[in-house]
């Protein structure tokens, strides 16, 4: 089963606005992780946030976690027509096997 | 440049036909995934491997295959088992498993004939 769910599933603005995710997730987690999709490609890693770190910035990338709401958000910042792909968040399991499960994605679109 | 490579980029399978697809990694990483993604959902994991020649079973292991018998390479084999097949296939590397991002080649578009 998916532990991490995005919402929206889709979301469309216009070039220069900002756009803003958000992931829920169900169990304890050691980490968050943001990728980005495009078309027919990989994931890139975006961002990872640590389960005791409640914000992170990578240039026009905020990311923020609520452990206690088992909720996480991504915001791009003076969104890009480039900016348009799939993201996903991805839980890392805060047990022995540590695996990652990804959500469904948002998929974003920058108009230009 | 360190990363990963899959091929081929385009698969097609007859019924009742073996297939694998290939996935070698020059990052000296550890643990390697195979994820399914099927259109407009997220990636489910099939198998992961934390050390040579050691795997375990995914959320939909059934009806594939693996091996990991190079530090670099883990190779995943579609197996006539596997019905319904048609998906795009994803690698994906990381230094530790669960703990460090996860780094990915750009897929096998696999499809039936």
């Amino acid at each position: 089963s998916q532990q991490g769910e995005e919402d929206p599933q889709a979301l469309s603005i216009q070039e220069g606005e900002n756009a803003t995710m958000n992931c829920s997730y169900k169990t304890s987690i050691n980490n968050l992780q943001w990728y980005r999709q495009n078309s027919g490609r990989g994931l890139v890693h975006l961002i990872l946030i640590r389960s005791n770190e409640r914000e992170k910035h990578s240039g026009r990338l905020r990311v923020t976690l609520d452990t206690s709401k088992k909720s996480s958000s991504l915001l791009i910042t003076a969104s890009r027509a480039a900016d348009t792909a799939s993201y996903f968040c991805a839980t890392g399991e805060n047990t022995n096997a540590g695996k990652s499960t990804f959500g469904d994605g948002t998929t974003l679109t920058v108009k230009p | 440049d360190g990363g990963i490579t899959q091929s081929p980029k385009y698969l097609f399978r007859k019924e009742g036909q073996n297939v694998t697809l290939s996935c070698e990694q020059n990052l000296n990483h550890d643990a390697m995934y195979w994820y399914r993604q099927d259109p407009g959902q997220g990636l489910r994991l099939i198998y992961y491997s934390q050390i040579v020649n050691d795997f375990q079973k995914g959320d939909i292991a059934e009806g594939y295959s693996v091996s990991r018998e190079k530090k670099e390479s883990f190779p995943l084999t579609v197996t006539s088992a596997q019905k319904n097949p048609t998906a795009f296939y994803l690698c994906a590397s990381s230094l530790m498993q669960g703990r460090q991002p996860q780094h990915f080649g750009d897929g096998t578009r696999l499809s039936i004939l």
